[in-house]
């Protein structure tokens, strides 16, 4: 069974800190991609950042980069520089075998 | 501008009346998926389509139907809704079923069941 677990409802972050936000996976899909989502309060889900089960290197997207350690089966998001607009909820999600398996999400707050 | 529409975005009804979610994509993706969100549950697939005719049950299928008549656009449809439906849904697109093809959200549909 495909699963996503972020263990971490809620993190805390100070505004220019860096902050990562957990990510571990299950799959038995050898061919599989991982992608992080933003909601924020306004309620929409923005695409950040993409990692496939192939890929040597890390992923890294402007300030967003994917700490990704596939013995571990895990895939964390590392925000860095962290700014007041990216309070939000967080998704990490799996797609394998055609299907894409969300996490239950974590709510960053940055603080000035 | 590429996005997926969704409509209404918001919508109160009442049990057992029948009601109809629009999706619209103007990107020429394949796939299409609808999910509903509840707090503490994350996004759960209800229905995803790889291609025109072709539907498939995600995890939480039941009270839901769907069609993929055209490539564009993707109806959720609820033919006797019951207030466990109430929730916030989204339908999304992708270029193709790939797994490295990330998904494109729309802005959500918040239904209320009474």
């Amino acid at each position: 069974a495909q699963k996503i677990t972020q263990t971490q409802p809620g993190m805390f972050v100070q505004e220019k800190e860096a902050v990562t936000l957990d990510c571990t996976y299950d799959t038995s899909d050898p061919s599989y991609g991982l992608f992080w989502y933003k909601q924020p309060s306004s309620g929409e889900m923005i695409f950040l950042i993409y990692q496939g089960s192939y890929d040597q290197q890390n992923a890294t997207e402007g300030r967003y980069s994917l700490n990704f350690q596939k013995a571990r089966k895990s895939a964390n998001l590392v925000i860095s520089a962290s700014q007041l607009g990216d309070s939000a909820m967080y998704f990490c999600a799996m797609k394998s075998f055609q299907k894409l398996v969300f996490g239950t999400g974590t709510r960053l707050l940055v603080s000035p | 501008e590429a996005q997926v529409t969704q409509n209404p975005r918001y919508l109160i009804t009442v049990t057992g009346k029948k009601l109809t979610v629009t999706c619209s994509q103007n990107m020429n993706h394949e796939y299409m998926s609808w999910y509903r969100q509840d707090p503490g549950l994350g996004l759960r697939q209800i229905y995803y389509s790889m291609n025109v005719e072709v539907t498939d049950k995600g995890d939480v299928p039941e009270g839901y139907k769907v069609s993929r008549k055209e490539k564009r656009n993707f109806p959720l449809i609820l033919e006797s809704p019951s207030p466990n439906q109430t929730s916030l849904y989204f339908c999304a697109s992708s270029l193709t079923g790939q797994n490295n093809s990330p998904l494109h959200f729309g802005n959500g549909t918040r239904l209320t069941v009474t």
